[in-house]
C-alpha cells in the first residue's frame, strides 16, 4: 500500500519559473491537503480539497493554485516562483470515519527558489 | 479561533527521562486531538490520539493527558530513548463545522534526546 506519494523529491527553481508537484493517494481518500513546512515552523495549510473537483483556499494561498479532477491526485502549481516559496511541501490524505480524522501525509517535496 | 498552542518549541533530555509536551486549543468543537511524529526529510505520521471523552490514553511509552476544562492536552514520553529524537506536532480537529475535515496543528517540537 503506498499511500501518499509525492514527486519530485527535491527541485531547484529559477526566481520566476513554475512548476507542478505532484501528489497521488491509493486510499480512496476524499480529503486532500498542501501543506508548506519552513524551517524549524509548523505546518501551514495552502490549499485543500474535499472531492473531485471542489477545492478551496487555505491559510497561505497566494501563488500557488491546485486542482482536483479526480479522487486520486492533486498536484499543486507554483506559478512565478519567488524566493519566500523555498520550504518543504507535503501533500496530505485523510477521510472523515467517525471521530477519526487521521491524516496521511507524503514524504514531502524540498524546494529552493534561487 | 482555530490556533492550537505548542510548548515548548524544542526539548533536550536525557537518556531514561521524561518528555513533556504541551498544547493548548481554543475551539470547543474539536474532539480529536491526535499527536505526530516527524523525522527529518520524512513527513509526519500519526503517533497517538485522543477524543476529549477520556482523560488519559497510553500506548506504550507513550501518553497523552487531556484537561477537557482546561483546554490543554499533553505527549508524555516515559523512557526516552535517541530514537524518539524528532519533532513532534500536536493537532486538534473534528470540528463538524470544518467543511474540509483539516486538522489545527500546533507549531512543533523538536525533542533531542541524550544517549
Amino acid at each position: 500500500n503506498a499511500g501518499v506519494t509525492q514527486t519530485p523529491k527535491f527541485r531547484i527553481l529559477k526566481i520566476g519559473q513554475s512548476m507542478t508537484l505532484q501528489c497521488a493517494q491509493d486510499m480512496n481518500h476524499n480529503y486532500m491537503y498542501w501543506y508548506r513546512q519552513d524551517p524549524g515552523m509548523g505546518l501551514k495549510l495552502i490549499y485543500y480539497s474535499v472531492g473531485a473537483g471542489i477545492t478551496d483556499k487555505g491559510e497561505v494561498p497566494n501563488g500557488y493554485n491546485v486542482s482536483r479532477s479526480t479522487t486520486e491526485d492533486f498536484p499543486l502549481r507554483l506559478e512565478l516562483a519567488a524566493p519566500s516559496q523555498t520550504s518543504v511541501y507535503f501533500c496530505a490524505s485523510s477521510r472523515r470515519q467517525g471521530w477519526n480524522t487521521e491524516a496521511f501525509f507524503g514524504q514531502g517535496t524540498r524546494l529552493t527558489v534561487v | 479561533q482555530q490556533q492550537v498552542k505548542q510548548s515548548p518549541q524544542s526539548l533536550i533530555v536525557q537518556k531514561g527521562g521524561i518528555s513533556i509536551i504541551n498544547c493548548a486549543y481554543e475551539n470547543t468543537a474539536f474532539d480529536y486531538f491526535p499527536w505526530y511524529q516527524q523525522f527529518p526529510g520524512k513527513g509526519p505520521a500519526l503517533l497517538i490520539a485522543i477524543r476529549p471523552d477520556v482523560s488519559e490514553k497510553k500506548e506504550g511509552r507513550f501518553t497523552i493527558s487531556f484537561n477537557k476544562s482546561a483546554k490543554q492536552f499533553s505527549l508524555h514520553i516515559m523512557d526516552s530513548q535517541p530514537g524518539d529524537s524528532a519533532t513532534y506536532f500536536c493537532a486538534a480537529g473534528g470540528d463538524m463545522r470544518n467543511a474540509g475535515n483539516m486538522l489545527t496543528f500546533g507549531g512543533g517540537t523538536r525533542l533531542m534526546v541524550k544517549p
